[in-house]
């Protein structure tokens, strides 16, 4: 079974230009989820999608940061403008929880290394 | 809001040998979930080993096993025979109701030959 997939890999930019990651989930997993890890710290929920309905975006920076997830499939994360504290790992994760109450295991993908110069 | 909390950011163990990583977490829900996360330099996050909080037997998985302390809002990692491998950052996490995962700093965690 393939895992969760995201591009690239590693990006380097400069403050205020704009950058977009992909994530492509496990098959079958309806729900996805986006992380920012910056250096030294634990993960930290941006965004969740339930198939291509958003269920928490509480922690995403809306100012800046965008999120979508055309027909419950693919995800994109969008950063616009970048700012120097931007500069993280985002990671993306999937799992098959059906709905509220039910807890089904997330799935990392390897994550992208964004540097804002 | 629940906050997790690892107060060990480094720690060093020989291989072979066994070593315990400690977390403590912040919550008034009663029923949860706590997991403990492995990250190797590849950046991928692997699940380790998880517990239920209405579970009171503590869980293993081979060379790791957990001891949770509900009353103290404590739940470490045991690693046993501790292996090369296991060189990684190590993250414990809550879910709860809201089933958001929250992450405490991490500890890093080095295995000697």
């Amino acid at each position: 079974e393939a895992g969760v997939a995201q591009s690239p890999r590693y990006k380097i930019i400069e403050k205020r230009q704009s950058v977009a990651f992909w994530c492509n989930p496990i098959s079958g997993h309806a729900t996805l989820y986006w992380y920012q890890q910056i250096l030294g710290q634990g993960p930290k929920l941006l965004i969740q999608f339930q198939n291509n309905g958003v269920v928490d975006d509480s922690q995403l920076p809306k100012d800046r940061f965008s999120a979508e997830r055309l027909k419950g499939v693919d995800s994109t994360l969008k950063i616009q403008p970048a700012k120097l504290e931007d500069s993280a790992v985002y990671l993306c994760a999937s799992s098959t929880r059906e709905g509220l109450g039910s807890h089904n295991e997330q799935f990392f993908g390897p994550g992208t290394r964004l540097t804002v110069l | 809001a629940q906050t997790v909390t690892q107060s060990q950011p480094e720690m060093s163990v020989q291989e072979a040998e066994t070593v315990t990583l400690s977390c403590t977490y912040d919550t008034s829900e009663n029923n949860y979930y706590l997991f403990w996360y492995k990250q190797p330099p590849s950046r991928q996050m692997i699940l380790v080993i998880r517990q239920e909080a209405y579970k009171q037997q503590n869980a293993t998985e081979n060379r790791f096993s957990v001891n949770f302390q509900k009353a103290a809002k404590s739940f470490s990692l045991k690693i046993s025979d501790s292996q090369l491998g296991d060189t990684a950052m190590y993250f414990c996490a809550f879910e709860g109701g809201s089933e958001k995962l929250v992450f405490g700093k991490g500890t890093k965690l080095t295995v000697n030959p």
